[in-house]
């Protein structure tokens, strides 16, 4: 079956800390591949999304992920994080096969808690 | 344009009862789509309606169905409701015509409380 793992559960940081955050996929076809953030009392946003074409993407807010297909990994990345990017961040994968669907699979998330 | 609506935003149920959660998708989408979030499972996916006609399905038992109108609009309903169904119940729309590489916009999400 599919499934994604993100191995960090909790992270903490200091403002100004890098950022990366680890995403696994198992799924050996296609896949288009998407970041979500949930910040405090807030709905699911898209951050960032990878369909086909330059593996490396860049999202809102300084967020940038790089699909690597080789370790079927799509890993979140951010130089410097600031206060307001406390939020839980989960990935997600549609394994489309070609097929007409929006069934994501997503992470278990990932709480981030910067500290000012 | 406005977004995701989801009714209601809260519901207090008790074991038996069936609940009926809707869910308004941006306008023009054509896709809705129904997950459930709980701190145990985290998010899984529930099943998609696209035209009137649900387009994929995940492994929730059959207590759990929905539907969809010819205005797009979402129902989902739960019968005979169980302790473990308590969770947060998040609505995405999309426009459902690009297979797989589309963006889906959630909404705020129906809390349900089985006791």
């Amino acid at each position: 079956a599919q499934s994604v793992s993100q191995h960090n559960h909790h992270v903490i940081l200091s403002e100004a800390a890098s950022l990366e955050l680890g995403c696994n996929y198992s799924y050996g076809g296609t896949v288009n591949l998407f970041w979500y953030v949930q910040y405090p009392g807030q709905h699911l946003q898209l951050l960032l999304k990878y369909f086909s074409g330059d593996p490396l993407v860049k999202g809102i807010k300084g967020f940038e992920a790089e699909f690597i297909k080789s370790k079927f990994s799509f890993n979140l990345r951010k130089p410097s994080v600031q206060w307001s990017d406390t939020a839980e961040y989960f990935c997600a994968v549609n394994a489309h096969s070609g097929g007409a669907t929006n069934k994501l699979i997503f992470g278990t998330g990932t709480l981030l808690a910067v500290q000012p | 344009k406005a977004g995701v609506t989801q009714t209601p935003r809260y519901l207090i149920k008790t074991r038996g009862q069936q609940v009926t959660l809707s869910c308004s998708p941006i306008s023009g989408h054509r896709s809705v789509s129904w997950y459930q979030q709980t701190p145990g499972q985290g998010l899984q996916f529930l099943f998609e309606y696209f035209s009137e006609t649900q387009r994929n399905k995940g492994n929730f038992p059959g207590r759990f169905s929905g539907r969809q109108f010819s205005n797009s609009r979402s129902e989902m309903n739960v019968s005979t409701l169980e302790l473990g169904d308590s969770a947060l119940y998040l609505c995405a729309s999309s426009g459902g015509t690009s297979g797989g590489q589309e963006t889906q916009y959630f909404g705020p999400g129906t809390r349900l409380l089985v006791l």
